[in-house]
């Protein structure tokens, strides 16, 4: 497709559980964020990846948090033994390399139960 | 202080108002600054980049005052569809992550 692709789109699992979050940049794109946004609160960055470089963690809210991109350009989000304030819209993001526009995807919508 | 920082509003105006954001970040060191756009339940698109010397794009108008690290968007002639949350974006430099604000919120009423 030609936007960025996020998978799923929604995703419900029990407290403890881990999850894998998937995101598909745009073709060409070598610059690749994930952020989460709580119910009405702001884009909260967690980890972004440019090219070959070593990706910026920094954003990682703890160790249960931890990003793959291969090949330079599929992305897994995982959390492991989720808890009820990982719920959020989990937005993956993708832009050329540089000080250019970052197109969003639709975001994967987690609900920990 | 966090890094973006921006008044949340909400900012409620008639249609044909004039209304203006203002954006502060606290690291000197930024290079490039945007503001995108998010609508309820929707992903942020870029709505324009801000430039040193100022920019405009229609209705719309950026500034931006490296020296007090201060950013502004001024929205001329408000209309029902610029009802959205407007984030206020900073990269530090090349190479690394797009830093959000919270976002101000505006509602355009008839």
């Amino acid at each position: 497709g030609a936007g960025v692709s996020q998978s799923p789109s929604n995703k419900v699992t029990e407290k403890g559980k881990d999850v894998e979050l998937r995101c598909d940049p745009i073709s060409g794109h070598t610059a690749l964020y994930w952020y989460r946004q709580s119910l009405g609160q702001g884009l909260e960055f967690l980890i972004y990846f440019q090219g070959n470089s070593a990706p910026d963690k920094s954003g990682l809210p703890s160790d249960r948090f931890s990003a793959e991109r291969t090949g330079g350009s599929v992305s897994t989000l995982t959390i492991q033994r989720t808890q009820q304030e990982d719920s959020a819209v989990y937005l993956c993001a993708s832009s050329f390399a540089g000080n250019t526009e970052a197109f969003f995807g639709q975001g994967t919508r987690l609900t920990v139960v | 202080r966090k890094e973006v920082e921006q008044d949340p509003g909400p900012f409620n105006v008639p249609e044909g108002a004039t209304v203006a954001f203002n954006c502060t970040y606290s690291n000197s060191a930024s290079q490039s600054f945007f503001w995108y756009r998010q609508d309820c339940r929707k992903e942020p698109k870029l709505l324009m980049s801000v430039y040193s010397s100022g920019n405009e794009d229609g209705r719309f108008t950026a500034q931006l005052n490296r020296a007090s690290q201060y950013i502004s968007l001024l929205i001329r002639d408000s209309k029902l569809s610029d009802s959205a949350t407007y984030l206020c974006v900073v990269k530090r430099q090349a190479g690394t992550a797009l830093i959000f604000g919270k976002g101000t919120t505006l509602s355009v009423s008839s």
